[in-house]
């Protein structure tokens, strides 16, 4: 099984904040996604990227994926109330295979 | 279009008890998942289908845990018998195709709590 590593575990933030989370692993990713989750629900797919370097953005939301594809970046910018939840990154290894990171706990407060 | 359904949303057993959750994934949707996600980590996959093949159950605890996915449809993940240790909520996702760079759609997950 491929390991996730997701920084920081938990984030507390002022609204209108900018913040970044992170996606490593020691393996080279066939595909990474970002999903979000909020309490009750199942997670929510936000992106998917699949080329080194590639950069995605959805609205305050950028999204990279590193060169050699063993990482993965998330940047708010602006944070809002409604962007408090897990952030979850799942890496694709192989045709099939994906494995979730243990998500990063962003809290944005009014 | 109607979402992953999934049942009961929350269960508490005692220790050596049986349970069972069903999954409805999205209808067309060829590839089935099971998740288990523990308080504050994130999910880890328990057991895929496609159709009704098993495409991975590596990491299924075959001796406690049981799932089928009869004429490739619904799903049942079974626990028996249950440890303190499968207190989690269980997630089911579908997706169209098998590959990992399509979309999975999760349903709102089934919390179980053994005492």
């Amino acid at each position: 099984t491929q390991l996730l590593e997701q920084s920081p575990q938990f984030l507390s933030i002022q609204e209108g904040e900018n913040l970044t989370v992170y996606c490593n692993s020691s393996s080279v990713f066939s595909s990474l996604q970002w999903y979000r989750q909020e309490p009750g629900e199942g997670p929510v797919l936000l992106v998917t990227v699949v080329t080194g370097g590639e950069v995605k953005k959805l609205k305050r939301l950028t999204f990279q994926f590193g060169d050699a594809r063993k990482d993965s970046s998330l940047h708010i910018t602006a944070a809002q109330p409604g962007d408090t939840g897990l952030y979850l990154c799942a890496g694709g290894f192989g045709s099939y295979q994906l494995t979730f990171g243990k998500g990063t706990k962003l809290s944005v407060i009014p | 279009e109607a979402g992953v359904a999934q049942s009961p949303r929350y269960k508490i057993i005692e220790k050596r008890q049986s349970v069972a959750f069903w999954c409805n994934p999205i209808s067309g949707h060829a590839t089935l998942y099971w998740y288990q996600q523990i308080l504050g980590q994130g999910p880890k996959l328990l057991i895929q289908f496609q159709n009704n093949g098993v495409v991975d159950d590596s990491q299924l605890p075959k001796d406690r845990f049981s799932a089928e996915r009869l004429k490739g449809v619904d799903s049942t993940l079974k626990i028996q018998p249950a440890k303190l240790e499968d207190s989690a909520v269980y997630l089911c996702a579908s997706s169209s195709g098998l590959a990992n760079t399509g979309e999975l759609f999760f349903g709102e997950g089934s919390r179980l709590t053994v005492l």
